[in-house]
């Protein structure tokens, strides 16, 4: 079975400072890796995933994520943070069959809760 | 816009009273979850189902119960046999895999 580890329930930074929300995930098989953001008060938006290819991805909002497959790790960074960015951040693993196939189900982390401060 | 629409966002009821959630997409999704959302827990799969007339419970399906009789809707009951139903809910849907989920806003309930 899959699991997912976020290390940080909490990361308190200052506007234009770099962050780093640290992601680790367990599985015996070969997986996809998702970031969502949560809003108060609202469901999540995907924030950036790793399919295949390149294991960087990148945000259209500055973050970025890397795959490592040997740590499995997949953590979310982002070289300057704003007031804005202050959310909830998820990491999500899906499990794939030899086909590719992952039937959508997904295992989320804990949460990491980034506050940017002015 | 295409979107997925829970209603109602919060709902209060009383204990040993079942409560139907409502989640509705217009988005031509064949797949649809249901996800509860608890501090610091964050999202634990409740039922999914791939297809209309399926669905399989998923890791926390006690106490819950869903129907899928419509492509576009896949209503959560909530019975009195949920030991701690007070949480927040989000609905969410995919188009196929690896497709990625798109979430409601959530309804957040509490029991007393």
């Amino acid at each position: 079975a899959q699991s997912v580890t976020q290390l940080d329930s909490q990361v308190p930074v200052f506007e234009e400072a770099p962050v780093e929300l640290r992601c680790n995930y367990s599985s015996s098989v070969s997986v996809y890796l998702f970031w969502y953001v949560q809003y108060p008060n609202q469901g999540l938006q995907l924030l950036l995933k790793y399919l295949s290819g390149s294991t960087l991805v990148e945000s259209i909002n500055g973050f970025e994520a890397e795959f490592n497959k040997s740590q499995t790790s997949f953590h979310l960074r982002k070289p300057s943070v704003h007031i804005s960015d202050t959310a909830e951040y998820f990491c999500a693993v899906s499990e794939r069959d030899a086909g590719g196939t992952s039937y959508g189900k997904l295992t989320f982390g804990q949460g990491t809760i980034l506050t940017v401060h002015p | 816009d295409g979107g997925i629409t829970q209603s109602p966002k919060y709902l209060f009821r009383k204990e040993g009273q079942n409560v139907t959630l409502s989640c509705e997409q217009n988005l031509n999704h064949d797949a649809m979850y249901w996800y509860r959302q608890d501090p610091g827990q964050g999202l634990r799969l409740i039922y999914y189902s791939q297809i209309v007339n399926d669905f399989q419970k998923g890791d926390i399906a006690e106490g819950y119960s869903v129907s899928r009789e419509k492509k576009e809707s896949f209503p959560l009951t909530v019975t009195s046999a949920q030991k701690n139903p007070t949480a927040f809910y989000l609905c969410a849907s995919s188009r196929d895999t690896p497709s990625p989920l798109h979430f409601g806003n959530g309804t957040r309930l509490t029991v007393t």
